[in-house]
């Protein structure tokens, strides 16, 4: 079945210790996103690819960064995290095309920071 | 700032009861969406109401969209177990970027549907 995965589902890293997470998709949709999810909260977009280009938001630190080597891996980077990083972190992806408006998700990456 | 906000916050009803949330957003808007998270997973897509339609039906799932008053509601017919889960809104705030539109989605309802 045609889905968004990420790797991996848990990840446990030390305060300041860089961590990537990792999302593919066999959707073959041109966008991509990355969300973080705190407890009980919406998620909160980080930033997006169209393609290959990059949308960063407005808010998102710099200490978080993305790669998006080919159409179906992208990375996130989290070059120093913090206690306050501590988080869900999701992948969607949406065509261009179509039903462009809908986003399919994978099943999220817990993040812990000790 | 947030788009959407659904109300209420946590819903615990009894299987077979219906379930109803709501969602209010601030900007006008092209569709809306609701979203299912179960818990410590993915978002999944339910349904998606355009702005120039009133009511949409999927299954268990109806969806009702006001826009003069900027609302949207969620109703659940004859609940399961199985429909626990956080639901949220998701709306486009008019901005557009590349191809496809950004999403914000509201804080979300906490349904609980006891057996």
């Amino acid at each position: 079945d045609a889905m968004v995965i990420q790797n991996p589902r848990y990840q446990v890293t030390q305060f300041g210790k860089p961590v990537t997470l990792s999302c593919s998709q066999t959707l073959n949709h041109n966008v991509m996103y990355w969300y973080q999810q705190k407890s009980s909260q919406a998620p909160k977009l980080l930033f997006h690819y169209y393609d290959k280009d990059f949308n960063n938001e407005a808010d998102t630190p710099d200490n978080f960064q993305s790669r998006r080597p080919n159409t179906s891996f992208c990375f996130l980077d989290i070059r120093s995290p913090g206690l306050g990083d501590a988080a869900m972190y999701l992948c969607a992806t949406s065509r261009d095309q179509g039903q462009r408006y809908i986003q399919y998700f994978g099943a999220g990456t817990r993040l812990s920071v000790l | 700032s947030q788009q959407g906000e659904e109300d209420p916050q946590a819903l615990s009803i009894q299987e077979g009861e219906n379930a109803t949330m709501n969602c209010s957003y601030k900007t006008s808007i092209n569709n809306l969406q609701w979203y299912r998270q179960n818990s410590g997973r993915g978002l999944v897509h339910l349904i998606l109401i355009r702005s120039n339609e009133r009511e949409k039906h999927s299954g268990r799932l109806r969806v009702t969209l006001d826009t003069s008053k900027k609302s949207s509601s969620l109703l659940i017919t004859a609940s399961r177990a199985a429909d626990t889960a956080s639901y949220f809104c998701a709306t486009e705030p008019g901005e557009f970027w590349g191809g496809s539109e950004k999403l914000v989605f509201g804080k979300g309802t906490k349904l609980t549907v006891n057996p």
